[in-house]
């Protein structure tokens, strides 16, 4: 079955880069009939969704307006998996971070597959 | 991209059976039959519940059904049990190729 496996530092210092990955396993990045996301959760802001990248023909993402400026999503083909980027982090980026997949074609449809989830911290 | 409006809490006994309502706006709910549901425990990932305003995945109960009407979609859940207690969010496809998602319901059995 379809799992996706994130890595990536639990703890940012403020103005640096969150960095983190999302390793797909059964499914691929470059999926004509996939979307991956990206969706943050924290007490203060709840679920929130970042972007997502997906393939069809070319490449496209979609980000959220509130992070558009700082944001970038990629698609890694040669290790199926993609990443989250997020400059110039506050403390109000700390959050539990996952990815996702979606099997919408055009739009966004339902998420069915959800990685572990991972905590990052915003702190000097 | 305004969060949809849930109500924070909801509750009912074994057996009953409750609606979780979602308001969004003539923008994202109203426009697309593209709402979700998801039901996460304390500590894990959401887990999707239903699709496409009605549609159940695989391996999902049919005690659980969605609706919609007009900007309001809702999620009934029937013959309510123990392990249905948790919290529940709904989203949806805006017109802008993004998603927004509700601010979550916490549902007690009690």
């Amino acid at each position: 079955q379809v799992q996706l496996q994130q890595s990536g530092p639990g703890l940012v210092k403020p103005s640096q880069t969150l960095s983190l990955t999302c390793v797909i396993s059964g499914d691929s990045v470059s999926s004509n009939s996939a979307a991956w996301n990206w969706i943050r959760q924290s007490p203060s802001r709840g679920l929130e969704w970042l972007g997502r990248t997906y393939y069809r023909s070319k490449w496209y993402n979609d980000y959220a307006v509130s992070v558009k400026s700082r944001i970038t999503i990629n698609p890694d083909t040669s290790k199926n998996q993609f990443s989250l980027q997020l400059n110039s982090v506050t403390p109000e980026d700390t959050a539990m971070y996952y990815c996702a997949r979606d099997r919408g074609i055009v739009a966004t449809i339902g998420m069915d597959v959800w990685g572990q989830g991972t905590t990052v911290t915003v702190s000097s | 991209q305004s969060a949809l409006t849930q109500p924070a809490s909801v509750s009912g006994s074994p057996g009953q059976s409750i609606t979780i309502s979602c308001t969004g706006t003539s923008s994202d709910v109203g426009s697309y039959n593209l709402v979700s549901w998801y039901q996460q425990h304390p500590g894990k990932a959401p887990k999707l519940m239903i699709y496409e305003v009605s549609q159940r995945p695989s391996g999902v109960s049919n005690r659980f059904s969605g609706s919609k009407s007009g900007n309001t979609a809702s999620l009934t859940i029937s013959g309510l049990q123990a392990d249905d207690e948790a919290d529940y969010y709904c989203s949806s496809y805006e017109g802008s190729s993004t998603v927004v998602f509700g601010g979550g319901t916490k549902l007690t059995v009690l």
